[in-house]
């Protein structure tokens, strides 16, 4: 079956350090992944995609990483801030291609 | 500007009631979809949909049904709620398979 995971529930960083939210996901065949951020209270926001033909792709502050050999999937916050601190989840296209499958989730919490 | 809501944004109700949760979306977005958040789940999906009097199953479909009459709405249903369907229930829309959803603020739905 599907699954996408994160290695860690919880990462606490000091506010200016970099971060590195991982992720794992099981389908080798998977084509797209996506980082969202859930603030609390709120719904999840995009943040980055990636689609499998690529290693790295950046955005502003945050780069994401994917090493389809290990299927391993990296989000990486530059100079984080407080207003980083949030649930990070990763998700992955599902193998009928109709729906996004997301993982359980990393708390960041920042502190200043 | 064009949005996502989603009503009520908190209910109670009882075991065996039927419970509606409404979704509404203003960008004539054709893809729409519910999705349940637990802790220690992440975000699983529950229904989707590509169009009008299109629904799918997602992968926790059971006890919920969907309809889709228009493209603004997509009414969430629980047809005799239990109480392992307490959740925060999360709507989501895309204007096609680009995988970035928008998604609304949340329903918090407590099943007593």
């Amino acid at each position: 079956g599907e699954s996408v995971g994160l290695h860690l529930p919880t990462l606490s960083v000091q506010e200016g350090d970099n971060s590195i939210i991982n992720c794992a996901y099981s389908n080798s065949a998977s084509d797209y992944f996506i980082w969202y951020k859930q603030e609390s209270g709120k719904g999840p926001q995009f943040i980055i995609d990636i689609r499998s033909n690529m290693d790295k792709r950046q955005g502003q502050r945050v780069t994401v990483l994917l090493n389809k050999t290990v299927k391993h999937l990296s989000l990486q916050i530059a100079a984080t801030q407080p207003g980083d601190s949030a649930v990070y989840f990763c998700a992955e296209r599902n193998q009928a291609g109709t729906a996004l499958i997301f993982g359980k989730g990393t708390t960041l919490s920042v502190s200043s | 500007d064009a949005e996502i809501t989603q009503s009520p944004r908190h209910k109670i109700t009882e075991t065996g009631r039927q419970v509606t949760l409404a979704c509404h979306q203003t960008w004539n977005h054709n893809n729409m979809f519910w999705y349940r958040q637990d802790l220690g789940h992440g975000l699983r999906l529950i229904h989707y949909s590509y169009g009008v009097q299109d629904t799918n199953k997602g992968e926790v479909s059971d006890g919920y049904s969907v309809s889709r009459s228009n493209t603004e709405d997509l009414p969430l249903t629980l047809e005799s709620a239990a109480s392992s369907q307490t959740s925060v229930y999360f709507c989501a829309s895309s204007p096609s398979w680009t995988g970035e959803l928008f998604f609304g603020e949340g329903s918090r739905l407590t099943v007593l």
